[in-house]
């Protein structure tokens, strides 16, 4: 039982672009989003979270956007650069619980 | 990553043998999470501890893994009896404030990359 997922296994664009990631959760128990980058042979790195009573959350070039209706989020991130080239992870978490449920990751790819 | 540190980063054992992983959180952390990565999957969820305390280990088999976090020292991850199927990233987490705080954020170490012959 996928309780969080990442469609789209890889995303190229071009640098300079806008890169949106997608992320689907079906538990609506899940209050607390987050979102990781991954380099090979590294551990995720956090990058951005979000509450389930916002909507919205910024932090320099990147941008979460909740939707609960939905059970959708994405991230945004403007300007993509070569360095943002990595694995990115969508994870929830249940009100009070301890774990992260996390998605199957995207493959980002920015082209200089 | 944030300071939390695992090691070893590359642990090759033989099927049957034991494997031990060790975590340290982040300073001012005492909370610490174990997940579990196989190839072309998505972490996992295994255990949750505090301070000599199993929180929740719901996620961990419940033959041949056990995981402990002792008054002192790093919080150990022990695969007896190794097989082929344990063959992953094993990656650490820690966390300042616990579950039931909104906001708490769980900080990942570098993993372990465990491959049994």
């Amino acid at each position: 039982d996928q309780q969080v997922k990442q469609n789209s296994p890889s995303l190229s664009v071009q640098e300079g672009r806008i890169s949106i990631l997608n992320c689907d959760y079906t538990n609506s128990m899940f209050d607390y989003f987050l979102w990781y980058k991954k380099y090979p042979a590294e551990g995720p790195t956090f990058l951005i979270s979000i509450s389930s009573i916002k909507d919205k959350n910024e932090d320099g070039r990147f941008t979460v956007f909740l939707n609960k209706s939905a059970k959708h989020l994405s991230l945004h991130i403007v300007p993509s650069q070569p360095g943002d080239s990595a694995v990115y992870f969508c994870a929830a978490r249940e009100t009070s619980g301890s774990r992260l449920t996390f998605g199957e990751g995207t493959q980002l790819t920015v082209n200089p | 990553n944030a300071g939390v540190m695992q090691n070893p980063r590359h642990l090759v054992r033989r099927r049957g043998q034991e494997a031990r992983l060790r975590c340290s959180p982040m300073k001012g952390h005492s909370h610490v999470y174990w997940y579990r990565q196989l190839p072309e999957e998505g972490l996992k969820f295994m255990v949750y501890l505090q301070k000599e305390n199993i929180i929740d280990e719901s996620g961990m088999p419940k033959e041949r893994f056990s995981a402990e976090f002792p008054k002192e020292g790093p919080s150990i991850l022990r695969i007896q009896q190794v097989v082929r199927g344990d063959s992953a990233a094993y990656f650490c987490a820690s966390s300042p404030l616990g579950p039931g705080v909104g906001t708490d954020t769980q900080y990942f170490g570098p993993g372990t990359r465990l491959t049994v012959l």
